[in-house]
């Protein structure tokens, strides 16, 4: 069974703008983790924000902010003000922590495009 | 503090030859996890290990796949005989204490 739903295989943005990128998960474990991550053309992972089970407020790192929405298993990630630099692959991720393996499991990915 | 290092970025190999890649982690870190990226799709969970154990490899190929983590040096990704299916991205991640994971820049396997 999919853990980690990514819908929207490409998004396009118009620069300055703000963007959702939707993620739904599956889990059964009461604790866990959601991550976001960026893959830029030049292929490395670049972390940008966690969220964890129990945190009471939505995650904040800059222009990214997380939308936790527990009871409909959805974490979605909201850039702010696009920059032609935002213009990436990005992957939901999850790690169920009763595996205490920390093992993450990736979505399949969004593609955005900022446009000019 | 340098982050997860990778070797080779990328290497080719023609079909039935090994590839190995390697992995050192960030200074502190016992634990690495590998991961590989077909084109076009998310990272996919391989392998899990401790200095000189292997915890978890439930993601690894049954066949030619082995990973190794010694006590001394970096991290080994070995893959025997390969085949053009095996073409993709293997990303390593180190973490302290089996938590945060910090990924590696990757290396890109091409099999001819």
């Amino acid at each position: 069974a999919q853990k980690i739903t990514q819908t929207q295989p490409g998004m396009f943005v118009q620069e300055k703008e703000a963007v959702t990128l939707d993620c739904t998960y599956d889990t059964s474990d009461p604790s866990y983790g959601l991550f976001w991550y960026k893959q830029p053309s030049s292929g490395e992972m670049i972390f940008l924000i966690y969220q964890g089970s129990y945190d009471q407020q939505n995650a904040t790192e800059g222009r990214y902010s997380l939308n936790f929405q527990k009871a409909r298993k959805s974490a979605n990630l909201v850039i702010s003000a696009s920059q032609l630099g935002d213009s990436a692959m990005y992957f939901c991720a999850m790690r169920e922590d009763r595996t205490s393996y920390d093992k993450v499991i990736f979505g399949p990915g969004t593609s955005l495009s900022v446009i000019p | 503090n340098a982050g997860v290092m990778q070797n080779p970025r990328h290497l080719v190999r023609r079909r039935g030859q090994e590839a190995r890649l390697r992995c050192s982690p960030m200074k502190g870190h016992s634990h690495v996890y590998w991961y590989r990226q077909l084109p076009e799709e998310g990272l996919k969970f391989m392998v899990y290990l401790q200095k000189e154990n292997i915890i978890d490899e439930s993601g690894m190929p049954k066949e030619r796949f082995s990973a190794e983590f010694p006590k001394e040096g970096p991290s080994i990704l070995r893959i025997q005989q390969v085949v053009r299916g095996d073409s993709a991205a293997y990303f390593c991640a180190s973490s302290p204490f089996g938590s945060e994971q910090y990924f590696g820049p990757g290396t890109r396997l091409t099999v001819t």
